[in-house]
């Protein structure tokens, strides 16, 4: 139980496009998502919370923006990264807590986005 | 501020040897804590968490953690590691939100 996916896995794009990744909540419902980032060998940043049918709260120092995130469902939410520039190339990883569970988080595997 | 520190980046062990990853924290009232796994590439994956009660909690894998409030300790161990164990494992600490410690990489020497 408890599984959550991202899609894309990876994905590269030219400088100044956008794009759109996916985080699931496969066998729960997720009133509450979070998405993270990671740079190589650092631990992950929160980047916002994400809660079902309202708008996601930012962490100080993330442009709303830029990272646009939609939580549409129960079981969808999506990060955008609109205009795209080197410097967001990162790892991005989205968990999700179960209403009846204990603040616990379950994390999807990750995308790699690499801007060129 | 809640705050975790994880004060080893890297630690070597041989395969069948013990493990113990530190983590310390500092947060306002009554931590949740939780240690999850992460592998190359990949998501991270809870191992164990301590929510109240006992202070030695069980995880998967054979992991185990003790919490030691008078230490804001909640340090991971495995009594024999296996070259699977191989990752790097980051301590957290909160309860709406997460803050996650640097993480330390294990590496397992045969």
């Amino acid at each position: 139980g408890a599984v959550v996916s991202q899609h894309p896995s990876w994905v590269i794009c030219k400088s100044g496009t956008s794009v759109k990744i996916e985080c699931r909540s496969l066998d729960f419902q997720a009133t509450t998502m979070f998405w993270y980032r990671q740079f190589p060998k650092q631990s992950l940043m929160l980047m916002a919370t994400s809660n079902e049918g309202s708008k996601a709260t930012y962490e100080q120092g993330v442009e709303k923006d830029k990272f646009l995130i939609n939580h549409a469902s129960l079981t969808l939410s999506t990060l955008t990264v609109t205009s795209a520039h080197p410097e967001d190339s990162s790892f991005y990883i989205c968990s999700a807590r179960e209403p009846t569970g204990q603040y616990e988080q379950y994390f999807g595997p990750g995308t790699r986005l690499t801007v060129t | 501020a809640q705050s975790v520190t994880q004060p080893d980046i890297h630690i070597t062990v041989s395969e069948g040897a013990s493990l113990e990853l530190r983590c310390n924290y500092s947060y306002g009232a009554t931590p949740y804590l939780f240690w999850y796994v992460q592998s190359p590439g990949q998501g991270l994956q809870l191992l164990l968490k301590y929510f109240s009660g006992d202070t030695l909690v069980q995880g998967i894998k054979g992991f185990e953690a003790e919490f030691k409030r008078s230490q804001s300790s909640f340090n991971l161990r495995k009594p024999s590691v296996h070259w699977s164990d191989a990752a790097e494992y980051f301590c957290a600490v909160g309860g709406n939100k997460l803050v996650f410690g640097a993480g330390t990489i294990l590496r397992v020497k045969s």
